[in-house]
């Protein structure tokens, strides 16, 4: 079984300032890794994703995450935020075995002017 | 590509009604769809796998009796709430496997329910 942490529940920001959401998980076996962004009243966008290979991985929007296995982390950063980041952000894992994803209690960033 | 849609998107019915929302796979075929529920300010709670041809597999604590899915073809899965009380309004959402991008989860709008 996996199990996901997000360690802030809430990160205020501020337009145009760099913003790092981090994310923990434990797992007994290797696992796939991911960000997805939900706006309000909307379904779940995918932001990135690491499979295997090159632990630094770029999403869409300018966002980018490392993969850290020693630290069992998925840490989420992006240097410059504009105020359409506003949203949840969910960071998730899943077993290659079943494609299952377990979420972590997600993340809002609010981005103010 | 990988989109993926519900329909209603938001409904409205009586205690003790059914009802039905479908969910899409618009440019892709999907073996395998998951349906989940999501209260206010909470994470995603998978319900159930949904295997084009087969029976679904229901979490652990998720009566398959109220909450029948069909997963019919590869690009359409049903889920019925049956006797919807007021209990089971929240939001549900649907995501696909695609057959190329297995790995990957491609999510639904989702479809805000309520129940009177």
């Amino acid at each position: 079984a996996q199990s996901v942490t997000q360690l802030d529940s809430q990160v205020p920001v501020f337009e145009e300032a760099p913003v790092e959401l981090r994310c923990n998980y434990s797992s007994s076996v290797s696992v796939y890794l991911f960000w997805y962004v939900q706006y309000p009243n909307q379904g779940l966008q995918l932001l990135l994703k690491y499979l295997s290979g090159s632990t630094l991985v770029k999403g869409i929007n300018g966002f980018e995450a490392e993969f850290n296995k020693s630290q069992t982390s998925f840490h989420l950063r992006k240097p410059s935020v504009h105020i359409s980041d506003t949203a949840e952000y969910f960071c998730a894992v899943s077993d290659p075995n079943d494609y299952k994803l377990s979420f972590g209690a997600g993340t809002t960033v609010t981005v103010r002017a | 590509g990988a989109v993926v849609s519900q329909h209603p998107s938001r409904v409205i019915c009586k205690s003790g009604t059914s009802v039905k929302i479908e969910c899409r796979s618009l440019d892709f075929q999907a073996t395998t769809m998951f349906w989940y529920r999501q209260f206010p300010k909470q994470s995603l709670m998978l319900m159930a796998t949904s295997n084009e041809g087969s029976k679904a597999t229901y979490e652990q604590g998720v009566e398959k009796d109220k909450f029948l899915i069909n997963h019919a073809s590869l690009t359409l899965s049903t889920l019925t709430v049956t006797s919807a009380h007021p209990e089971d309004s929240s939001f549900y959402i649907c995501s696909a496997l695609g057959l190329a991008e297995q790995e990957t989860q491609y999510f639904g709008p989702g479809t805000r329910l309520l129940v009177l």
